[in-house]
């Protein structure tokens, strides 16, 4: 089945730790996505990429830093510099940057820093 | 700046009554509008869309979104609301800007008794 992979989907994490949460997609998309999700906040974009090796970033990307060297993979990583970085993490992928803008997403990684 | 409002944080339903959840965007051009729902404990899935052509849209499950552009509008209607309809449901906007990413509403809680 085509899809979306988060994982972990639960993460612990200790205060000054650096994390890293995987995306992988095997729907042939060419754009990626993170948003993070926090109760009354609704979704906010961190980073998105439109194709590979190429990534912009969103409007909560501090503290925040991704990669894309491969078309399916999309991980991100949770710096210690995020002051309040305990969350629900959301990856998501549509067909193409600029098209219809209609996402599918991951199931979505929780993140607590202890 | 683009954003998307959502009027309700929260509304609660007894099962049968109809319920209209507010979106209203910022932009005054074209857009793509969504409306994405989360099940407790489940990810976020597509519930309509709107790209053109007819303002009244149907979507799964009963639901069903109008498009009106001089109100910069896209709300969510169902006419008699289930148990299962407790939900987050969010409202997303396109800007139609090549690159961009989908801008979310903050979500609305619908809870619904039986």
């Amino acid at each position: 089945d085509g899809g979306i992979t988060q994982s972990p989907k639960y993460l612990f994490r200790k205060e000054g730790q650096n994390v890293t949460l995987s995306c992988e997609q095997n729907l042939n998309h060419d754009a990626m996505y993170w948003y993070r999700q926090d109760p009354g906040q609704g979704l906010r974009l961190i980073y998105y990429s439109q194709i590979v090796n190429d990534f912009q970033k969103g409007d909560i990307a501090e503290g925040y830093s991704v990669s894309r060297e491969k078309k399916e993979s999309f991980p991100l990583t949770v710096t210690s510099a995020q002051k309040n970085p305990t969350a629900f993490y959301l990856c998501a992928s549509s067909i193409r940057a600029g098209g219809t803008g209609e996402l599918f997403f991951g199931e979505g990684s929780r993140l607590t820093v202890l | 700046a683009q954003s998307v409002s959502q009027h309700n944080h929260h509304v609660i339903l007894s099962e049968a009554a109809s319920l209209e959840l507010g979106c209203n965007y910022s932009y005054g051009g074209t857009v793509n509008l969504f409306w994405y729902v989360q099940y407790p404990g489940q990810h976020l899935q597509l519930l309509l869309k709107y790209f053109s052509g007819d303002p009244l849209v149907k979507g799964i499950k009963g639901f069903e979104a109008e498009f009106i552009k001089s109100k910069f509008s896209f709300n969510l209607r169902k006419p008699s609301v289930q148990w299962s309809d407790t939900a987050e449901y969010f409202c997303a906007v396109n800007f139609n800007q090549a690159g961009t990413a989908l801008i979310f509403g903050k979500g609305t809680t619908l809870s619904v008794s039986s």
